[in-house]
């Protein structure tokens, strides 16, 4: 059981040039999610799915796109990468709320650089 | 103003110091509250969930305040391994929202 996965680990990229990020988990989790953290700014939600097929804007959505085809998978794409973007990229997914199940499990993260 | 705030610090202790952490959210709608760990460089980790009777997970305790909208973190006995950012995090609706953190450093 590996949890919440995230490939690549660090990737260096140019301006302008384009990437995807890849999130997996094993836990038949329905919601998954995508932050990003800066340094002073804490962890700030990106883009996230509440089911297959499903997406929907966080705080943070510009310059991102996101693709759940399948449940255990959720993409994010950067289409024209800036500077700005150079960030740790985290990817969490948590079940169906029920009671307190609120808790999100965590990738270990991508380290982005973007020159 | 942020919807989690919380001191940044750091907060430098010497081993077996008790050491408290506050945390206090703006939306009186949110319904369920957490503290997790996050230590450098790596993905955040839930410690524990806050409840409003408050409660223990041996050297922890964490206390909600709902009237106040504020949630706090006891540490007792601080350890070296305790050294990392706790997280103070509140969920509305989906999501969850997280404050900055609180750096805490413990010394020998």
């Amino acid at each position: 059981n590996a949890g919440v996965t995230q490939t690549p680990k660090f990737r260096v990229l140019k301006t302008g040039q384009s990437m995807t990020l890849l999130c997996a988990q094993d836990m038949n989790h329905e919601y998954m999610y995508w932050y990003r953290q800066d340094p002073g700014m804490g962890l700030r939600l990106i883009h996230y799915s509440v089911g297959e097929g499903t997406t929907a804007k966080g705080e943070v959505p510009d310059g991102y796109n996101v693709s759940r085809l399948k449940k255990q998978n959720f993409l994010l794409g950067l289409e024209s990468a800036a500077p700005s973007q150079t960030s740790v990229y985290f990817c969490a997914s948590r079940k169906i709320a029920g009671g307190s199940s609120y808790e999100q499990y965590f990738g270990p993260g991508t380290r982005l650089t973007v020159t | 103003r942020k919807e989690v705030e919380q001191d940044p610090g750091p907060f430098n202790v010497p081993e077996g110091a008790t050491v408290a952490f506050n945390c206090t959210y703006s939306n009186s709608a949110s319904q369920s509250f957490f503290w997790y760990r996050q230590d450098c460089r790596k993905e955040p980790k839930l410690l524990m969930s806050v409840y409003s009777s408050g409660n223990e997970d041996g050297r922890f305790t964490a206390q909600l305040n709902r009237a106040s909208q504020y949630i706090s973190l006891l540490i007792r006995d601080s350890k070296l391994s305790d050294s990392a950012t706790y997280l103070c995090v509140v969920n509305r609706a989906d999501k969850l929202i997280f404050g900055t953190g609180t750096r805490l450093q413990v010394f020998p």
